[in-house]
């Protein structure tokens, strides 16, 4: 069975901070995919990254920058310098590809960026 | 423009009622999902279809049956409305069923009362 876990429920910071939410995963599969979306207030949800099992080379977008480690079984994600805009609850999430062909959210982080 | 639509945005209805969500994409895609979020927000799928199939059906009860009268609508048919319906209700749709990325409707709020 796959399993996400996002340990962190609510992190507030101050605008221009380096947050880093965290994301731990299970599978017994070799193959897999694993996903960040974000839910602004206004309620979308919005795709982020997808990142496969294979690949482990670090991802950087912008002020966002993805860390994925097999070895901890983690794919964190950083904002640096945040802002306001950032709020919003993010969700990691996870596929196997001899699984059940379910994506598996983790319950989310919920960020809010103070002025 | 809208790339996964779905109707209507809010609903609000009572006990007991029958109630539909409608969902519709033109991106092309194959596989078409129904996801509920809970007011803690933890989303959970329940039905998933490629190309009309149905190929997914989480521990769901019967009062929920999606339809799929092709591979670009999947509808969400409600009967018997209970409180703890009560959920935001999202649809979407991917590439293929493995690992393409979700595109996402914005949400259908159902209010039980």
């Amino acid at each position: 069975a796959q399993k996400v876990t996002q340990a962190q429920t609510e992190i507030s910071v101050v605008e221009k901070e380096d947050v880093t939410l965290d994301c731990v995963y299970e599978t017994r599969d070799t193959t897999y995919y694993l996903f960040w979306y974000k839910q602004p207030p206004s309620g979308e949800l919005v795709f982020l990254i997808r990142r496969n099992s294979f690949d482990e080379q670090n991802e950087i977008s912008g002020r966002y920058s993805w860390n994925f480690q097999k070895s901890t079984s983690s794919f964190n994600f950083t904002i640096t310098a945040s802002q306001v805009v950032d709020s919003a609850v993010y969700f990691c999430a996870l596929i196997a590809q001899g699984g059940s062909e379910k994506l598996v959210f983790g319950k989310g982080t919920k960020l809010t960026v103070n002025p | 423009d809208t790339a996964v639509s779905q109707t209507p945005k809010y609903l609000v209805t009572q006990m007991g009622n029958d109630k539909s969500i409608k969902c519709e994409q033109n991106l092309g895609h194959d596989t078409m999902y129904w996801y509920k979020q809970d007011s803690k927000k933890f989303l959970k799928i329940m039905f998933s279809y490629n190309n009309k199939e149905l190929i997914i059906n989480e521990t769901v009860p019967n009062r929920f049956s999606p339809k799929s009268p092709d591979k670009a609508h999947l509808n969400l048919h409600i009967n018997s409305l209970e409180l703890g319906d009560s959920a935001v209700y999202f649809c979407a749709s991917s590439q293929d069923r493995q690992n393409s990325p979700l595109h996402f409707g914005n949400g259908t709020r159902l209010t039980v009362t």
